[in-house]
This record gives structure tokens, C-alpha cells and sequence, in this order.
């Protein structure tokens, strides 16, 4: 069974930098056939996808342009884990962050499957 | 960005009845898209994905159909655990992008 582990702190002071952790267990961040997303959810947004990380062959990474100044997911194979880190944040980056892992459907969507349990982040002095 | 949009944004029925929640995309997405089924404080959970295929796990009660722009999950016979919000996702082009979301309840 395949479960995702988020760690990180909930109060982050403006401008600073956001980081969370999502440790895997059950599946490997450096599968072929899994992408490690990013989401978070925050009632102004709604859910809005971040980013995500995959490997096929080498490493890969998508990131939403609304973030992709300030994002950076890393893959962490000695830990089996993937990060998260948000720079110069606003109080406008306050929300819910979910870890989750998509599952490759090849030629189609596979949605996803696993998520973590949301770690609640507020962006406050 | 392809926009999503959900209606009903809140529907109350009855235990039993049949439910259809309706997504649109603003652009042809084929069958890139999935379902999820969010309750209070919880993660979302995968129902549907490539719009029609049932997640391993989830009743049979809940479906999907469509592709291109027009999209629907029905549950038939409701159940008080189906109580939550249901989310539609676009997976076809970057970003990502989910439905406002769609409040079930019972009357």
C-alpha cells in the first residue's frame, strides 16, 4: 500500500521561503511509471496544481507559470522522498499543500491516486 | 490555461436518488480527465480517471462518461457517505487544472 508522508512547518513569515517534505512509502520517487505532484488548496483558489517530478531515464520537472519564478521540487532517492520549496512567499500563499503521486496512464490520465494528509502552511509575521 | 467549470455548485438529494454533476473544459482535453471526492479536513480522493474508468476500491454506484469538452459523473442511489464535494481535473496540458468543486448533501 502506497502512502505519502508530508512534513514541514505551518507558519512561514512573508518573503521567506515555504518547504515541505513528502516521504513515500510502498512505490519509489525514481519509478518509471509515477510523476511526484505538488497541489494545495486554499478557498480563494480552490485546488491548484504546482509542479511535479518524474524520472524517465533522467529527471523531470512541470511547473504551473503562475509559480514557476519561485518553485522548486526536488527528488531525494537516499530518502525516497520529494520537496517542495516556495520562495519570497505572500500571505497570498497561505493554504492546504498536498503531496500526491500520479500514476503514468501512458496515453491517457491516470488522475491522483495517493495523496498525503495536507499540511496546512500560513504565510504570517 | 484550460478553465474548468462544475455545475450543479451544490446539489441536495435524497438517499437513493441519482446524481449528475456536469464539468466542462474551455478546450477539446480528449479523456484527460479525473474525479475526486473530497469530505471536510481530508485529502481528495480518486474516484474516475481517463473519464470513465472506476478507480480500484471505489462502488460501483459512482461513473463517468464523456470526452472532448463535456464531461459527467453520476452516482446512482446515493448513499449518506457519498456526502462531500466532488472535484473534476484536467490532466491534457500544463497546468493542471481542477473544477470549482460541486457540494452534495442530503435534503
Amino acid at each position: 500500500q502506497v502512502q505519502l508522508q508530508q512534513s514541514g512547518p505551518g507558519l512561514v513569515k512573508p518573503s521567506q521561503t515555504l518547504s515541505l517534505t513528502c516521504a513515500i512509502s510502498g512505490d519509489s520517487v525514481s519509478s518509471n511509471s509515477a510523476a511526484w505532484n505538488w497541489i494545495r488548496q486554499s478557498p480563494s483558489r480552490g485546488l491548484e496544481w504546482l509542479g511535479r517530478t518524474y524520472y524517465k531515464s533522467k529527471w523531470y520537472n512541470d511547473f504551473a507559470v503562475s509559480v514557476k519564478s519561485r518553485i522548486t521540487i526536488n527528488p531525494d532517492t537516499s530518502k525516497n522522498q520529494f520537496s517542495l520549496q516556495l520562495n519570497s512567499v505572500t500571505p497570498e500563499d497561505t493554504a492546504v499543500y498536498y503531496c500526491a503521486r500520479e500514476s503514468d496512464g501512458g496515453s491517457s490520465f491516470w488522475g491522483m491516486d495517493v495523496w498525503g494528509q495536507g499540511t496546512t502552511v500560513t504565510v504570517s509575521s | 490555461d484550460i478553465q474548468m467549470t462544475q455545475s450543479p455548485s451544490s446539489v441536495s438529494a435524497s438517499v437513493g436518488a441519482r446524481v449528475t454533476i456536469t464539468c466542462r473544459a474551455s478546450q477539446d482535453i480528449s479523456s484527460w480527465l479525473a474525479w475526486y471526492q473530497q469530505k471536510p479536513g481530508k485529502a481528495p480522493k480518486l474516484l474516475i480517471y481517463a473519464a470513465s474508468s472506476l478507480q480500484s476500491g471505489v462502488p460501483s454506484r459512482f461513473s463517468g462518461s464523456g470526452s472532448g469538452t463535456d464531461f459527467t459523473l453520476t452516482i446512482t442511489s446515493l448513499q449518506p457517505e457519498d456526502s462531500a464535494t466532488y472535484y473534476c481535473q484536467q490532466g491534457n496540458r500544463f497546468p493542471f487544472t481542477f473544477g470549482p468543486g460541486t457540494k452534495v448533501d442530503f435534503k
